[in-house]
């Protein structure tokens, strides 16, 4: 089965410094996602995506992180200056279409650690 | 807004034993009720799902039925193997984007 791609699988950077989160979705799927689990609490959504433009935010996505679809294949979740709250597993999905029932592709995740 | 609450972990059990995983939620409408399953170093993927009242979700021997007179949506199998050990995860997508919201997941551990 196609599998959704996340790079790196361990992201240590120092408070302040700013991160890029990678994923590569499935090829033919049109929506795209990022999703947060900070350890212990709810997996959370951040963001959508769809025909290159934010489709849906949470209000936890503010000014400092931002989404990219640089080209056809990657998509990143760039977070301008860490914080300590910022520690989270990150996961990245991307689906074929947006509905009822729509099932979600899951990457395995990249865990940031903000020291 | 619409949320989902999952019994805390781990859940700890022999092989062969009855799980149970409770699940509720609070959403507007009729939402799609989701079990998802981690398994060790892998990303989430879809288990079962159910789209309206009374239907039942099915996959790997794993059950689930919408109760919407309960906001319930518990998952259950008759005998666990070692291998179903993971976390698992209740989710509900609603509303005009069908975005789904997750609960914090329960792991859930089956020793020999």
């Amino acid at each position: 089965e196609p599998e959704v791609t996340q790079t790196p699988s361990h992201q240590v950077t120092q408070m302040g410094q700013e991160v890029i989160l990678r994923c590569v979705p499935i090829s033919n799927h049109l929506y795209f996602y990022w999703y947060r689990q900070i350890l212990g609490q709810k997996v959370e959504f951040l963001v959508s995506f769809y025909n290159n433009e934010i489709s849906e935010k949470s209000e936890i996505f503010d000014d400092q992180f931002s989404v990219e679809r640089p080209d056809g294949s990657n998509f990143t979740l760039k977070i301008r200056s860490t914080k300590l709250e910022d520690s989270a597993m990150y996961f990245c999905a991307s689906t074929p279409g947006q509905g009822r029932g729509e099932k979600l592709f899951f990457g395995s995740g990249t865990q940031l650690s903000v020291l | 807004g619409d949320s989902v609450t999952q019994m805390e972990g781990p859940v700890t059990l022999s092989e062969e034993a009855f799980l149970t995983i409770n699940c509720t939620y609070t959403a507007t409408g009729y939402p799609s009720l989701f079990w998802y399953v981690q398994y060790p170093g892998e990303g989430l993927q879809l288990l079962l799902k159910a789209t309206k009242a009374d239907d039942k979700g099915s996959n790997k021997g794993f059950e689930a039925t919408y109760r919407k007179e309960t906001t319930s949506f518990h998952l259950e199998k008759g005998s666990v193997q070692v291998s179903d050990s993971a976390v698992y995860f209740c989710a509900l997508a609603s509303g005009g984007s069908y975005i789904p919201t997750f609960g914090r997941g329960t792991s859930l551990i089956v020793h020999p």
